[in-house]
């Protein structure tokens, strides 16, 4: 039972491709996450999901969809990769079964490090 | 402005020495308040939620100020285990905003 898991774990790929992240969860937690971590800048939310078939924009979302046709996935596409999208992508899920997210834990996945040539 | 400022460090400390990161988060409608550890190249993991009253976890001691909206690590008697960069996450309307880190490296 791995939780969170992200696929592939590494990705080089060429301007102008599309690029799709994979993101998987075990637990059935309602909220994920995806992020992007650059040096200098910390962790930025691109989008999340509230549950199955809903979704919102992040910090940063320009360039990526997402999509949640189902609880346990969580797929990030760049439509037409560009160069200030070499990255680290981490996927996360947080659970609020138990209501607000006050201090709820997120849980992050080991991530994705995206090179864009 | 960012959301979560935080010294990048790095900080240098012998072991069993007495360390202290800030963050201060911009937005007064911030709920909650989280420091997260990372370790080179991993994902981010939970460290401790911080709490209003303060609250303390064996050798880690987290505050919080919300009049000058500043969140504070304590670590005692640093381990070398404890060399990692330490993330403050703020929480508002189920967003979590990050810092960019503080490095922390123990040295024997």
């Amino acid at each position: 039972d791995a939780g969170i898991t992200q696929s592939p774990r590494y990705k080089i790929t060429e301007t102008g491709r599309q690029v799709t992240l994979m993101c998987h969860q075990t637990w059935s937690h309602s909220y994920m996450f995806w992020y992007r971590q650059d040096l200098g800048h910390g962790l930025r939310l691109i989008y999340y999901s509230a549950a199955a078939d809903i979704t919102d924009k992040g910090e940063v979302p320009d360039g990526y969809v997402v999509s949640r046709s189902k609880t346990e996935n969580f797929p990030l596409t760049l439509e037409s990769a560009t160069r200030s999208q070499t990255s680290v992508y981490f996927c996360a899920t947080e659970d609020l079964a138990g209501g607000s997210s006050s201090y709820n834990e997120q849980f992050f996945g080991p991530g994705t490090r995206l090179t864009v040539l | 402005r960012k959301e979560v400022e935080q010294d990048p460090g790095p900080f240098n400390v012998p072991e069993g020495a007495t360390v202290a990161f800030n963050c201060t988060y911009s937005n007064s409608a911030s709920q909650s308040f989280f420091w997260y550890r990372q370790d080179c190249r991993k994902e981010p993991k939970l460290l401790m939620s911080v709490y209003s009253s303060g609250n303390e976890d064996g050798r880690f001691t987290a505050q919080l100020n919300r009049a000058s909206q500043y969140i504070s690590l304590l670590i005692r008697d640093s381990k070398l285990s404890d060399s990692a960069t330490y993330l403050c996450v703020v929480n508002r309307v189920n967003k979590f905003y990050f810092g960019s880190g503080t490095k922390l490296n123990v040295k024997p």
